[in-house]
């Protein structure tokens, strides 16, 4: 059974702060790895995507993986209320019949003003 | 145009009857995803479309439930004899090929009374 884990939170970060949010795997054949905003009542919004070992900048937003810890986290840096939704990780791994994205359950973020 | 469409947005329906969601995906995307989410949930894998063959069903959670995709563009999820349980978004998704960047639509709003 491939999983993707997160912690649920709710994470709460202050206003400025940056948020860390963390995302393991259990599928080392995964390849793609994805963060997705969502927000209350929405449907998911692509915001970052990695597919090599390291860091990608993108913004204010940094993702980062390290296939050999099967870990992936996202940093957002001067956290804005505006940040405040639920988080998703996805992994992908392709080859055969897989292509599918396997979805964490998400971790809550609240910046407080 | 420019995302992906899902219809009806909203549907509410009778316990044991048929429904029919459409995905409309994003013009010349070959993959095809159906996620389904209930309320406070993360997302549920149900079905992936590559072109109009479905590699990879493992997701679907009964037989009462299917998918098929016409001329590599849009698909339909039929759930037949519907149930309370079945209560939830059902979310669409597509990329230009597996593994690759997927956007998702806004989803369809199921509830069974």
């Amino acid at each position: 059974q491939k999983e993707v884990e997160q912690n649920s939170g709710p994470l709460s970060v202050p206003e400025g702060a940056i948020a860390s949010l963390n995302c393991t795997y259990s599928d080392r054949g995964s390849q793609s790895f994805f963060w997705y905003r969502q927000y209350s009542g929405k449907s998911p919004e692509l915001i970052m995507f990695i597919y090599s070992n390291g860091d990608k900048e993108d913004g204010r937003f940094t993702a980062q993986l390290n296939k050999a810890s099967q870990y992936v986290s996202l940093l957002i840096r001067d956290s804005q209320p505006s940040d405040s939704a639920t988080y998703l990780c996805a992994v992908s791994a392709w080859g055969g019949s897989q292509g599918n994205l396997i979805f964490g359950k998400g971790t809550k973020l609240s910046v407080k003003p | 145009g420019a995302g992906v469409s899902q219809s009806p947005s909203n549907k509410v329906t009778e316990k044991g009857k048929d429904v029919e969601l459409r995905c409309d995906p994003i013009s010349g995307h070959t993959a095809l995803y159906w996620y389904r989410q209930r309320l406070g949930q993360g997302l549920e894998f149900l079905i992936y479309f590559q072109g109009n063959s479905a590699p990879d069903k493992s997701g679907l959670p009964s037989d009462r439930f299917s998918a098929e995709r016409t001329g590599e563009s849009v698909s339909t999820l039929t759930i037949q004899r519907t149930q309370q349980e079945d209560s939830a978004v059902y979310l669409c998704a597509s990329s230009m090929d597996r593994g690759k960047l997927v956007h998702f639509g806004n989803g369809t709003r199921l509830t069974v009374t």
